[in-house]
């Protein structure tokens, strides 16, 4: 079964480094996201991407932040600059569709655990 | 603004027993509802997805509910055993935003 992957599983990094987190969706898929989960919190909506643009982003998702889709299958998420709130699992997911019909469903893959010390 | 409450936070259990776990979400107007299973530092396995059309999916020892109309979902874990202790979150698509998560139940199943 096709599934999203994520590299690395994880990452520590010095605060005010910068740091990139990679996802490969799965092949057909039109949507990519990335959510984040602090520690013993929700997981949160930070940007979904579309066509080569972000089509949605949360207010955590600020200038520190930026996505890109360099090639034909990988995703990534840059964050410029890392703050020890930073500190959380990132979550990539994808989806064929965005809302209506049955291919709106998001698969995830397993996460990318980022540290900032 | 979409948000998603689950109730219990926390429950536990003795091996054998059924349980439910809630959820209830304030905008009714959803696409799908999505359950998923979280081992402590792990990530997201899916369980459960109900389309908004479906009133309930099952699969082995689960059985999740939706009703829109009310703004709840239940997942009845049947025979509960010590491997189903976990945190379970609930994810409701709605609106023009992506997911949104409940913070979770933690379920701990005592053998």
């Amino acid at each position: 079964e096709p599934e999203v992957t994520q590299t690395p599983s994880h990452q520590v990094t010095q605060m005010g480094q910068e740091v990139i987190l990679r996802c490969v969706p799965i092949s057909n898929h039109l949507y990519f996201y990335w959510y984040r989960q602090i520690l013993g919190q929700k997981v949160e909506f930070l940007v979904s991407f579309y066509n080569n643009e972000i089509s949605e982003k949360s207010e955590i998702f600020d200038d520190q932040f930026s996505v890109e889709r360099p090639d034909g299958s990988n995703f990534t998420l840059k964050i410029r600059s890392t703050k020890l709130e930073d500190s959380a699992m990132y979550f990539c997911a994808s989806s064929e569709a965005l809302f209506t019909g049955t291919k709106n469903i998001q698969y995830f893959g397993a996460g990318t655990r980022l540290s900032v010390l | 603004k979409q948000e998603v409450t689950q109730i219990p936070a926390a429950l536990s259990v003795p091996e054998g027993e059924n349980l439910v776990l809630n959820c209830s979400f304030t905008d009714s107007a959803i696409y799908n509802l999505q359950w998923f299973r979280q081992d402590p530092g792990k990530g997201l396995t899916s369980l459960l997805l109900i389309q908004s059309s479906q009133r309930e999916q099952t699969s082995g020892r689960l059985n999740a509910s939706l009703d829109k109309s009310s703004g709840r979902s239940t997942l009845y874990i049947a025979a509960s055993q010590p491997g189903d202790s976990a945190t379970y979150l609930c994810a409701v698509l709605s609106g023009n935003t992506p997911l949104v998560f409940g913070k979770g139940t933690r379920l701990s199943v005592i053998a």
